[in-house]
């Protein structure tokens, strides 16, 4: 059963702050990480996407892939309230088409 | 674009009800797929399509149909609806051919089942 692992949260930082939100993947052979933000009652909204190993930067997101580790990281430097959401981590695994989701990290930006 | 449209937005059914959640997009897409979301867990896959006339089973496909005719259209069928199928649907697309799987979704269907 390939599994996509996320703490729930809530994951509380003041306004300003790095966010730091982490998943875990089970499937070794994967080749494709995305992270998903969703807000209350709307569907996911895709992010950031990765697929080699180091970091990738967009804006105040930097997306991090550890292969070895089987550790994929979102980093949202400088987070605003409107942050405040679910991020979902979703991986495809090799030859794969459908998105395997974690359950979600909840985010909340204090101002 | 409009991307990709779901309708209903909002359905109640009763035990042993069908319907047919409709799912269009206008992206030109070769891959459709259906997730279920429920209360606070991840999407879970029930069918996807790699292209008109080509679908196949994903993790929770019981007591679910689909069928896809056109690039752009995936509706799916809830035959005999039970209150384990209450739960949030989403459709999303891709355009996927070897490389990148970046996956886009509709705006969702909330179904109670009651």
């Amino acid at each position: 059963q390939k599994e996509v692992e996320q703490n729930s949260g809530p994951l509380s930082v003041p306004e300003g702050a790095i966010a730091s939100l982490n998943c875990t993947y089970s499937d070794r052979v994967s080749q494709s990480f995305f992270w998903y933000r969703q807000y209350s009652g709307k569907s996911p909204e895709l992010i950031m996407s990765i697929y080699s190993n180091g970091d990738k930067e967009d804006g105040r997101f930097t997306a991090q892939l550890n292969k070895a580790s089987q550790y994929v990281s979102l980093l949202i430097r400088d987070s605003q309230p409107s942050d405040s959401a679910t991020y979902l981590c979703a991986v495809i695994g090799q030859a794969g088409t459908a998105l395997i989701f974690g359950k979600g990290t909840t985010l909340s930006v204090s101002s | 674009n409009a991307g990709v449209t779901q309708t209903p937005k909002f359905r109640i059914l009763k035990i042993g009800q069908s319907m047919t959640l409709q799912c269009t997009q206008d992206m030109n897409h070769n891959y459709m797929y259906w997730y279920r979301q429920d209360p606070g867990m991840g999407l879970k896959l029930i069918y996807y399509s790699v292209g008109a006339g080509i679908t196949d089973k994903g993790e929770v496909p019981n007591g679910y149909n689909v069928s896809r005719s056109t690039t752009e259209d995936f509706p799916l069928r809830l035959e005999l609806a039970a209150p384990s199928q209450t739960s949030v649907y989403f459709c999303a697309s891709s355009y996927f051919s070897g490389g990148s799987n970046e996956q886009f979704f509709g705006p969702g269907t909330r179904l109670t089942v009651l």
